[in-house]
């Protein structure tokens, strides 16, 4: 059984801080995905990472693939209090209808 | 228009009760999923469908029984319903290509009692 080990499972910041939520694992994924996931609702996609050491930007979020395609790294510079929510990273093992892999979430509370 | 839409939203029912999810995706994917999330937040995989065919079965209990009666649906029959079966169900779709993005409905909560 393949398993995403996400780091930290809580993190409270202040306003402006950066922060790094890291998701590791022994086995090689075909696909990186990071979900955000609000009260009450389901996952939405932020990034798919599909080439070893990928990096991909989206505003103040950067997110990486590791080399290996075992682990990945989400970034977020100046964080907003608008960024609060819960973080997925998500993995794919095969062709894609097999589903993925989830890790088991990043809490992140962004204080003003 | 709601891109994956499940129902109920919420479901409260007692041990021992049979129960059906619905959901349905307007997205022409050909893949759904579902998937079980619990109280602490963790989502696992239970089943996925490739047009209306069972791709995986990740361990779930036979009391569960998935049935897509064609591409656009995916619904989950859950019978003689126990307390460990209190979780949001996540229904789910994508296109089954590596690398694409999974469409999630807004979840069922379902509380045995």
């Amino acid at each position: 059984t393949q398993l995403l080990e996400q780091s930290p499972q809580f993190l409270s910041i202040q306003e402006g801080e950066n922060l790094t939520v890291y998701c590791n694992s022994s086995s090689v994924f075909s696909s990186l995905q990071w979900y955000r996931q609000e009260p009450g609702e389901g996952p939405v996609l932020l990034v798919t990472v599909v080439t070893g050491g990928e990096v991909k930007k989206l505003k103040r979020l950067t997110f990486q693939f590791g080399d290996a395609r075992k682990d990945s790294s989400l970034h977020i510079t100046a964080a907003q209090t608008g960024d609060t929510g819960l973080y997925l990273c998500a993995g794919e093992s095969g062709g894609g209808a097999d589903g993925l892999t989830f890790g088991k979430g990043t809490h992140l509370i962004i204080q003003p | 228009d709601t891109a994956v839409s499940q129902t109920p939203k919420y479901l409260v029912t007692q041990m021992g009760n049979d129960k059906s999810i619905k959901c349905e995706q307007n997205l022409g994917h050909d893949t759904m999923y579902w998937y079980k999330q619990d109280s602490k937040k963790f989502l696992k995989i239970m089943f996925s469908y490739n047009n209306k065919e069972l791709i995986i079965n990740e361990t779930v209990p036979n009391r569960f029984s998935p049935k897509s009666p064609d591409k656009a649906h995916l619904n989950l029959h859950i019978n003689s319903l126990e307390l460990g079966d209190s979780a949001v169900y996540f229904c789910a779709s994508s296109q089954g290509v590596r690398g694409t993005e999974a469409f999630f409905g807004q979840g069922t909560r379902l509380t045995v009692v």
